[in-house]
């Protein structure tokens, strides 16, 4: 199975800041990654898929790089509304494992 | 908008069984993979199982395989997990997800439920 692991696990910052989670994968997956946010007690949301891509209605303040084993997500100006839990998912091959997530928390 | 309802969850013993439905509308559901993934109590999420928009191919975690079964039914426009031999580990929050066609690949996911609460506890 394709390991996906995530850096930082928490990250504390200010409204405005400029905001970079890393992905990693075991093996490589070319740019079949997707990034989810999460609030808490509600679904995930598409944010990014095929790693660069942004999912229609998604602010531009979010951008995603990367290929093979190591992806990005960036957000350009954090928003109060951005305070939330991050995922990555690869669709490489299954099972379509998921990142074990950063958590993004008001500074 | 699409919509995707689950239900089904509830309060079940080890080894007990469960149902959950994906009740779909305001897409054509048949021209859609489908998945179902999970998240345990203040956990990440695990994907569960994808079935394709004509039900030819199903994929399970390895965690589930054997004991869980997908279908769905194209007519009705809904989704189902038949769930046996509950295990305590099982219990999450279950969502249905569909799932788009890019590139060459069929498996992202853009839409999701809202989720449906299974517990399984003695």
């Amino acid at each position: 199975d394709i390991q996906l692991t995530h850096s930082p696990s928490f990250l504390s910052a200010s409204v405005g800041d400029r905001v970079t989670i890393t992905c990693r994968a075991s093996q490589d997956i070319s740019s079949y990654l997707a990034w989810f946010q999460q609030e808490p007690g509600k679904a995930p949301k598409l944010l990014i898929y095929a790693a660069s891509t942004l999912q229609s209605g998604v602010p531009s303040r979010f951008s995603g790089s990367g290929s093979g084993t190591e992806f990005t997500l960036t957000i350009s100006s954090l928003q109060p509304e951005d305070f939330a839990t991050y995922f990555c998912q690869q669709v490489k091959s299954y099972p379509f494992t998921f990142g074990p997530g950063t958590k993004v928390d008001i500074k | 908008d699409v919509q995707l309802v689950e239900s089904g969850g509830g309060l079940v013993q080890p080894g007990e069984s469960l149902r959950l439905s994906c009740a779909t509308s305001e897409f054509t559901f048949s021209a859609y993979g489908m998945n179902w993934v999970r998240q345990g109590p203040g956990k990440g999420l695990e994907w569960v199982a994808y079935i394709s928009s004509g039900g030819r191919t199903i994929f399970y975690a390895d965690s589930v395989k054997g004991r869980f079964t997908l279908s769905r039914d194209n007519r009705k426009g809904s989704l189902y997990l038949q769930m046996n031999s509950l295990r305590a580990d099982d219990t999450a929050v279950y969502y249905c997800a569909r799932s788009f066609f890019f590139a060459d690949t069929p498996y992202y996911s853009d839409y999701w439920g809202q989720g449906t609460l299974v517990t399984v506890s003695s």
